[in-house]
């Protein structure tokens, strides 16, 4: 079946430590996104690739970095700059971007600190 | 820029009644889509809204696209316990902007 998967499901990070989390997708499309979600909040946006090799910052883009090195993969790094990260990440893909089509959702990441 | 806010945060409805959700732009809108995310699960994709005045239906679902394109609703009939979840809307003018959803518990 096609879809998105995203690893760790849970992840914890110390203290001024860098973690990655993995999301892949093998329905053939083009751009994928990086989404935020703290309790009692809307997605927000952290960054999204619209084609291999290029990226944008979302909303709240300090503190992650991204790659899209493949069409299949686009990992997101928290660094020790993301102060408060603690949240539930959700990584996203649709077949063009940013908008206009359905965007497919991995079941997320749920990133603690320690 | 772009905000999109969704009323109400929560609904808490007796079984077998009929609920709205309502969704706003700041700005006029290209199209708006619908989510719903169940307890413990991932967003999922309902239904896409792109002509002004657009109503849809699915089965007891009904979804709405104001005039102004500025605008968008949900409204649930008979609800039942698999209606349980987070209702999202997300409007789109040059990206996807998502509402923070209104959480609707159901009691039986």
């Amino acid at each position: 079946d096609g879809g998105i998967t995203q690893s760790p499901k849970y992840l914890f990070r110390k203290e001024g430590q860098n973690v990655t989390l993995s999301c892949e997708q093998n329905l053939n499309h083009d751009a994928m996104y990086w989404y935020r979600q703290d309790p009692g909040q809307g997605l927000r946006l952290i960054y999204y690739s619209q084609i291999v090799n290029d990226f944008q910052k979302g909303d709240i883009a300090e503190g992650y970095s991204v790659s899209r090195e493949k069409k299949e993969s686009f990992p997101l790094t928290v660094t020790s700059a993301q102060k408060n990260p603690t949240a539930f990440y959700l990584c996203a893909s649709s077949p063009q971007g940013p908008g206009g089509q359905p965007q497919h959702f991995g079941d997320g990441t749920r990133l603690s600190i320690l | 820029g772009q905000q999109v806010m969704q009323i109400p945060q929560y609904q808490h409805v007796q079984e077998g009644e009929d609920f709205t959700t309502y969704c706003n732009s700041s700005t006029t809108l290209s199209n708006i889509q619908w989510y719903k995310q169940r307890p413990g699960g991932h967003p999922v994709f309902l239904i896409q809204l792109v002509k002004s005045g657009e109503v849809k239906k699915q089965k007891r679902l009904t979804f709405q696209f104001g005039e102004a394109k500025k605008n968008s609703s949900l409204h649930i009939t008979a609800t039942q316990t698999t209606d349980v979840g987070t209702y999202f809307c997300a409007g789109n003018d040059y990206k996807l902007s998502f509402g923070a959803g209104t959480t609707v518990t159901v009691r039986a």
